[in-house]
């Protein structure tokens, strides 16, 4: 069965940067392509970019250009962000997430349990 | 960016009652339009994509139906496993976006 599996949550401090991980099984990694959205507490969901295993090709929300960076392993079907610069407004969770679809249907079908990011001095 | 409105932010509902949770986009979205649930853990999951069309495994007694710029999910009889909080998505335009969610609370 597909499953996303996450890193564990990071306290970092404020101007740093933080690498989070996102390893893939069930399915084909390369296939499909792998979202990032965030959280902020108590808050709703954040489409931050997402990249396409096979090609590394990635396709970022303008407010988070420069802010993340994707990247992926192909030999371990692991997709990584790396958010740098880090402030207070970058403390969320931040989940993965598959996109699935074809023709007009495209949705995000499997979710990772996110990672708790808290940037703190 | 297309900004979606959903309505209400929160809503108080019995075991067994029908519910409806809307949607309204900033402009015309073309059904391009998904509704998520998060379960308090933070488990998130699709139920609904491109409008009505049900993902797999998910009880009949969730549907979705609009057009233009208003959508709407509609639980038939509500569960005790559906409080939860219920977002939807656009995807017409990049960068998709989310409403604010609607938290369904045991009244």
């Amino acid at each position: 069965q597909v499953k996303l599996l996450q890193s564990g949550a990071a306290l970092v401090k404020p101007g740093a940067s933080v690498k989070m991980s996102c390893k893939a099984s069930g399915y084909t990694f390369t296939d499909y392509w792998v979202s990032w959205v965030k959280q902020s507490h108590g808050k709703s969901l954040e489409w931050i970019g997402e990249i396409y295993p096979n090609s590394g090709a990635t396709n970022f929300n303008e407010k988070f250009k420069g802010k993340a960076t994707l990247t992926v392993d192909k030999s371990t079907s692991t997709a990584y962000m790396e958010l740098s610069r880090l402030t207070s407004e970058d403390s969320a969770i931040y989940y993965c997430t598959r996109l699935n679809g074809y023709g007009p249907y495209w949705y995000f079908d499997f979710w990772g349990p996110g990672t708790m990011v808290t940037v703190s001095s | 960016d297309i900004q979606m409105t959903q309505t209400p932010s929160s809503m108080p509902a019995s075991l067994g009652e029908r519910v409806t949770i809307s949607c309204r986009a900033s402009q015309g979205i073309s059904n391009y339009l998904n509704w998520y649930q998060q379960k308090p853990d933070g488990t998130i999951k699709p139920l609904i994509y491109y409008t009505s069309n049900l993902q797999s495994g998910v009880p009949s007694r969730f549907s979705g139906s609009g057009s233009g710029t208003d959508y709407s999910l509609t639980i038939s009889s509500l569960e005790p496993e559906d409080f939860a909080m219920y977002y939807c998505q656009q995807y017409d335009s990049s960068p998709n976006t989310f409403g604010a969610g609607t938290k369904l609370e045991l009244k």
